[in-house]
């Protein structure tokens, strides 16, 4: 079983929908991340948690939202969808322990918005 | 702002070629600088990590620090047409968090 699972792979929606992208890691990693990635513009990070207490907003928050349900699960939405959010999104886990900062990515999942 | 810069190719090789990937950060202060390598459509994989100057090697992939200079590079030896790819490179900040470079695509040709 893959260690980092995001569900559904694929979504299509359209604007103004509320749609939630879920994450969950069996791992034991105490950091997960979301990112969206665009073609041309690489990995852009819209929210991080250090532990199940601590949420950051990243580069690009705006219109999105993030909840911590537990260690294992990181889940992302998007209030009312807008074509822009149209991305490849991956969520990551990296471990305090290790004392490195490597990161470990899910499958991710392909939106569209139409 | 803190940067990642890569370029973005493509870089062509012949198999069996030697790759040379390149990339170079802005923050001074970092001390983690990974090699990822994805594939159209995928997930970042991570390949390779380094944290002090100098080389280091894991079967056909060798990373080369330069804190100095703020460079990293990824060599690939014998290239195969499988490691066709995109490759980014990522270092850390002083959040605990990773900056990524927008990737450099390989294409490695029979």
């Amino acid at each position: 079983d893959a260690d980092v699972t995001q569900t559904p792979r694929n979504r299509i929606t359209k604007t103004g929908k509320r749609i939630m992208l879920e994450c969950s890691q069996t791992k034991g990693h105490d950091r997960m991340y979301w990112y969206r990635q665009d073609p041309g513009l690489g990995l852009r990070l819209i929210y991080y948690s250090f532990d199940v207490k601590d949420i950051n907003k990243g580069e690009i928050s705006d219109g999105y939202s993030v909840s911590r349900q537990a260690q294992a699960k990181f889940s992302l939405s998007l209030e009312s969808a807008i074509p822009n959010q149209t991305a490849l999104y991956f969520c990551a886990t990296s471990d305090t322990r290790t004392g490195g900062y490597e990161q470990y990515f899910g499958p991710g999942t392909r939106l569209t918005v139409t | 702002q803190k940067e990642v810069e890569q370029n973005s190719g493509p870089l062509s090789v012949p198999e069996g070629a030697i790759a040379s990937l390149n990339c170079t950060y802005s923050d001074r202060g970092s001390q983690s600088f990974f090699w990822y390598r994805q594939y159209s459509g995928k997930s970042p994989e991570l390949i390779m990590s380094i944290y002090s100057n100098g080389d280091k090697e894991d079967g056909r992939f060798t990373a080369q620090l330069n804190k100095a200079s703020q460079y990293v590079s990824l060599l690939i030896r014998d290239s195969q047409p499988s490691d066709s790819a995109t490759y980014l490179c990522a270092v850390n900040d002083d959040t605990d968090k990773l900056i990524f470079g927008t990737g450099t695509r390989l294409q490695v040709f029979p």
